[in-house]
């Protein structure tokens, strides 16, 4: 069965640290490209951080920029972020999930889309 | 950046009845980087269209997507008791992924 399940998330002081790790299985993580997506409370989804499939090349949004790292270890199927001067803001349930790429009939575009999620991990930034 | 603006935010519609929601985007967008998730309270999203128009597997045909340009649509065309959910749009493209902010839909 394919699934991801998220750990390592909890309360956190603002200004305090925290890293988030997704392990996979049933699918060979190395192929794929994987993404962070977090929800806060009452909130709609927000896309947070992508990484490639080496690692190599990573994407994250704006609000996040300087402060969160994303990284995999193919070698042990898992991805991980880490967040670092964390504010009230980020106080979140946490997402990974998995990219998938599909060849689009006109023989040159790509379909990308999210296909896999985990159950996602809690984040809260108080004091 | 490109945005992503839903519309309405939340509907009530009765079982049976068609519902459309529609996501505009600020600037055009491809086709194929147009998809639609719907969420249930406290589970993870789970995709119903992508490509604009075409259904992930296992996703009942009840469920449709069209639209170009800037303008995207989601349908259901016989609303059922299990599709009470939040559903949002979403711009795929290889440096940012942009949701929509959600339409809420319930059932009468």
């Amino acid at each position: 069965e394919v699934e991801l399940v998220e750990s390592g998330g909890g309360l956190v002081q603002p200004g305090g640290s925290l890293r988030l790790s997704c392990v996979a299985s049933g699918f060979t993580f190395r192929s794929y490209e994987m993404h962070w997506v977090r929800q806060a409370p009452g909130k709609g989804l927000e896309w947070v951080s992508s990484i490639s499939t080496s690692g190599n090349t990573v994407y994250n949004a704006d609000s996040v920029k300087g402060r969160f790292t994303i990284s995999r270890d193919n070698g042990k199927n898992s991805l991980f972020v880490q967040m670092n001067s964390l504010r009230a803001e980020d106080t979140a349930v946490y997402y990974c999930a998995r990219r998938v790429i599909i060849a689009a009939p006109d023989g040159v575009s790509y379909f990308y889309y999210m296909d896999v999620w985990g159950k996602g991990t809690t984040v809260i930034v108080s004091s | 950046d490109i945005q992503m603006t839903q519309s309405p935010s939340s509907l009530s519609a009765s079982v049976g009845d068609r519902v459309t929601i529609t996501c505009r985007a600020s600037q055009t967008i491809s086709s194929f980087h147009l998809n639609w998730y719907q969420q249930k309270p406290g589970k993870a999203p789970k995709v119903l269209i992508y490509g604009t128009s075409r259904l992930q597997t296992g996703v009942p045909s009840r469920f449709s997507g069209s639209g170009s340009g800037t303008d995207f649509t989601l349908s259901i065309s016989s609303l059922q008791p299990e599709d009470s959910a939040t559903y949002y749009c979403q711009r795929s493209y290889s440096t940012t992924w942009t949701f929509g902010q959600g339409t809420k839909v319930a059932i009468k």
